[in-house]
This record gives C-alpha cells, sequence and structure tokens, in this order.
C-alpha cells in the first residue's frame, strides 16, 4: 500500500488567493483527519470525517476553512481566502475502524501564505 | 488549558542516557492513549501504543497512570537515531478523536 497520499508537497501562494489541498487516505480504512502543525500550537485537529460523513469540524479555525470527503478515496481541504497565518504544515491522516487503532499520516502539505 | 500537555523540552542527553518524558491529559474520560515520534520535517509515526499495565518494547517503556491523569514514556541507552520530537496522543472515549500533545523534544549527544 502507498500510505496516505497528500498533494502538493508544497504551496506557496499570495494573500487573498483560494488554496486547496488534497488527500488520498488508505484503501480500506473509515476514519479521515485533517490535522495543521505550527510551531507555536503543534498539531490541531481541524476536522474529521467517519465513513466520509464529517462527525467533528469543531477545529476548522474560521469559515475560510472548508473541508469535503466525496468518497472514501478523496478529501479536501480548502482555504478562501488565504492569509499569512495559514501558513503551517497541513496533514492528513487515516485509520481504520476501531479506537485504539494506529492513526497513518501522509507527509504533509507545507503551506506558505506571502 | 490544553487537553494534552507536554514539556516542550529540549531534553539533551548524552548517549547512552535513560531519559523519561511526561505527558498530563485532562479529560477523565479518555481511552486510549499512544506515543507517536515525529522526526524534522518529517510526518508523525506510531512509537507504540500505552496500555493500562505498562508496556515495553525494546528500550522503550511506556506507563498510564489514570489516577493522576499522566502517562510516560522511558528511553533507555539513548541512541543518536532517538532524536526527534516525541508526541503524546489521546483519544477521546466516544469519538474517533486523536488530540495531540505540543511534542517533547530530544536530543542525543555523541
Amino acid at each position: 500500500d502507498a500510505g496516505v497520499i497528500q498533494s502538493p508537497r508544497h504551496e506557496v501562494t499570495e494573500m487573498g488567493q483560494e488554496v486547496t489541498l488534497r488527500c488520498k487516505p488508505i484503501s480500506g480504512h473509515n476514519s479521515l483527519f485533517w490535522y495543521r502543525q505550527t510551531m507555536m500550537r503543534g498539531l490541531e485537529l481541524l476536522i474529521y470525517f467517519n465513513n466520509n460523513v464529517p462527525i467533528d469540524d469543531s477545529g476548522m479555525p474560521e469559515d475560510r476553512f472548508s473541508a469535503k470527503m466525496p468518497n472514501a478515496s478523496f478529501s479536501t481541504l480548502k482555504i478562501q481566502p488565504s492569509e499569512p497565518r495559514d501558513s503551517a504544515v497541513y496533514f492528513c491522516a487515516s485509520t481504520p475502524t476501531g479506537r485504539n487503532t494506529e492513526a497513518f499520516f501522509g507527509q504533509g502539505t507545507r503551506l506558505t501564505v506571502v | 488549558r490544553k487537553e494534552v500537555e507536554q514539556d516542550p523540552g529540549p531534553f539533551n542527553v548524552p548517549e547512552g542516557a535513560t531519559v523519561a518524558f511526561n505527558c498530563t491529559y485532562s479529560n477523565s474520560a479518555s481511552q486510549s492513549f499512544f506515543w507517536y515520534r515525529q522526526d524534522c520535517r518529517k510526518e508523525p509515526k506510531l512509537l507504540m501504543s500505552v496500555y493500562s499495565s505498562g508496556n515495553e518494547d525494546g528500550r522503550f517503556t511506556a506507563q498510564l497512570n489514570r489516577a493522576s491523569q499522566y502517562i510516560s514514556l522511558l528511553i533507555r541507552d539513548s541512541k543518536l537515531s532517538d532524536s526527534a520530537t516525541y508526541l503524546c496522543v489521546v483519544n477521546r472515549a466516544g469519538t474517533y478523536k486523536y488530540i495531540f500533545g505540543t511534542g517533547t523534544r530530544l536530543k542525543v549527544l555523541a
């Protein structure tokens, strides 16, 4: 298995532009998570899906952020409009069904908003 | 107060030393506990799960104290390759939510 695949690996964009981050979870995994990591705040859970349904989006910072999971093999995180304070590494992770299971992370997207 | 708290470090230790990290969690209903390792500019990866009775994996020992709401990680005979950030992770009961601590940086010196 190729693991969790994220794209792009790096993104540099200008303030005000729309940014779309993509994630392909491991086949057969039922839960998908989007995290944001910064030096100041560490890894913050933004939103998670179970069986393609958003379960908890309380970590989404504001209305500029949105996430979708149209099917079991694809999810997007969109920021519109982007701001410099959105600069961070965004990780996607997936887990199989069950609670005491390992979360597998993608390699992350390093976003810089200038 | 954060739900999962760790000392950020850094812990600088010589090769061969024993080092221990603690992590506290605030939600008493937390159900599952893990230690993840993150190398610089890489994604987090599972180091070990933490079981109620404590568990060991080679040079690594994890303990859980539910009464005091903390988990610990002990690394014996530190290697240079152990240098990384160690993340404490808690899974909230009744959810699939994995809450990460901000991590503890370890640097093993030659």
